[in-house]
């Protein structure tokens, strides 16, 4: 009963370092989604995989790029880590459709210094 | 554009009070409604849902109604717990995509 699972949970990096953040469920969902969350604004989308095979932007996609590598999993990448980018990334995955919730990872909270 | 709008935290209640968290949303055609919670240093949990109008969602002792008619899924509990302090997110989706998008959370935390 994994559920969705990122790693790492946390992370430091310099300005300018680069780092791919993992997440992978088993639940057998179609879609994927990365978040992250900042004080007092929420959650907001970075980026989203409706199935496999396909990506889409989000609220927030600059300085990021995500990779759809199965039905599994589903990575984002920080190519030039800023500061603006220190976060908590939630990673989630639902069935395709409007009256599913999602399942949400625990989160990794990275530092960008 | 669609957007969900919660009443803003923190919000302090004494055990056994009544809670209330208020929100609002604005959206094109029926969306699906949800609460989320999220307890310190975890990540979001899927407490309630609504799929269509004067549907009520529960789940803990919590619940919800989803009135079209004001746009509001308002977050209800009789009787709050010490256990109950987290913050809660309202959401809504809104089209096949299923995206979900977030209110900014209300913290709240229960005192003994």
């Amino acid at each position: 009963n994994a559920g969705v699972t990122q790693t790492p949970k946390f992370q430091v990096l310099k300005t300018g370092q680069s780092m791919t953040l993992q997440c992978a469920q088993d639940m057998n969902h179609n879609s994927m989604y990365w978040y992250r969350q900042d004080p007092g604004m929420g959650l907001r989308l970075i980026y989203y995989s409706a199935s496999e095979g396909t990506t889409d932007k989000g609220e927030v996609p600059n300085g990021y790029n995500v990779s759809r590598l199965n039905k599994r999993e589903f990575s984002l990448r920080l190519e030039s880590a800023a500061p603006s980018q220190t976060s908590v990334y939630f990673c989630a995955s639902s069935e395709k459709g409007t009256g599913y919730g999602y399942t949400f990872g625990s989160g990794t909270r990275l530092t960008v210094v | 554009g669609n957007s969900v709008t919660q009443m803003e935290g923190p919000v302090t209640l004494s055990e056994e009070a009544f809670l209330t968290i208020n929100c609002t949303y604005t959206a094109t055609g029926y969306p699906s409604l949800f609460w989320y919670v999220q307890y310190p240093g975890e990540g979001l949990q899927l407490l309630l849902k609504a799929t269509k109008a004067d549907d009520k969602g529960s789940n803990k002792g919590f619940e919800a109604t989803y009135r079209k008619e004001t746009t509001s899924f308002h977050l209800e509990k009789g009787s709050v717990q010490v256990s109950d302090s987290a913050v809660y997110f309202c959401a809504l989706t809104y089209n096949q995509g299923g995206k979900l998008i977030f209110g900014q959370g209300t913290e709240l935390s229960v005192k003994p």
